[in-house]
């Protein structure tokens, strides 16, 4: 298994509250991204990181920021929590000279 | 922009039989494709990839999925299926540029009748 790690792996937030999810990775893979799952909707990109400081935006990224200051860790925020980021996060990993994704076991968050 | 449609939602089959799980894409050039299996309350665990080269490609698990340009088709196949096979079963494609950006079809669930 790839070496990614999500924490936390569940959390119940309230509307209105940040919340900042963390993936760790000990590939040191250039290439990370944050997805959420949906039903019915399989899994859209929020964002992704091309190398420390390099970030770039994807098809939901509305209401997400990221931030990358070292190879291992990819963060995502969400500024203020609303219930419509109810929903399962997966972190991936790719490295420089290959193309499949691999994932993390995600982290469930309830936005109550 | 690139898209993927899984026109199943749900398939039921007998331990056993055979199985064949349908994706059909939208790319605007050859594709970077792949299959992944996700089991409740799992992560995504890839079964098989397309880059180039011979459209039949084998996979993890006994799992094979053969690429149709003209079809823009990726679909999944697997002669004998498992107890153990039952998940949900999602098809990707993958842009040819640096940010390789992965889109997702819905995902099929697969139930395994004993």
């Amino acid at each position: 298994d790839a070496g990614i790690t999500q924490s936390p792996r569940h959390k119940v937030t309230e509307t209105g509250t940040p919340v900042t999810l963390r993936c760790h990775q000990t590939e040191n893979h250039r290439y990370m991204y944050w997805y959420r799952q949906d039903p019915g909707h399989g899994l859209r990109l929020i964002h992704y990181s091309y190398g420390v400081k390099d970030t770039d935006k994807g098809e939901v990224s509305d209401g997400y920021s990221v931030s990358r200051s070292k190879t291992e860790d990819f963060l995502l925020t969400l500024e203020s929590a609303t219930s419509s980021q109810t929903s399962v996060y997966f972190c991936a990993i790719r490295g420089q000279d290959t193309y499949e994704q691999y994932f993390g076991p995600g982290t469930r968050l309830t936005v109550t | 922009a690139q898209s993927v449609t899984q026109p199943d939602i749900h398939i039921t089959v007998s331990e056993g039989a055979s199985l064949e799980l349908r994706c059909n894409y939208s790319y605007g050039a050859t594709p970077y494709l792949f299959w992944y299996v996700q089991s409740p309350g799992q992560g995504l665990q890839l079964l098989l990839k397309y880059f180039s080269g011979d459209t039949l490609v084998q996979g993890i698990k006994g799992f094979e999925a053969e690429f149709k340009r003209s079809q823009s088709s990726f679909n999944l196949r697997k002669p004998s299926v498992h107890w153990s096979d039952a998940a949900e079963y999602f098809c990707a494609v993958g842009a040819r540029y640096a940010g390789n950006m992965l889109t997702f079809g819905g995902g099929t669930r697969l139930m395994v009748k004993p």
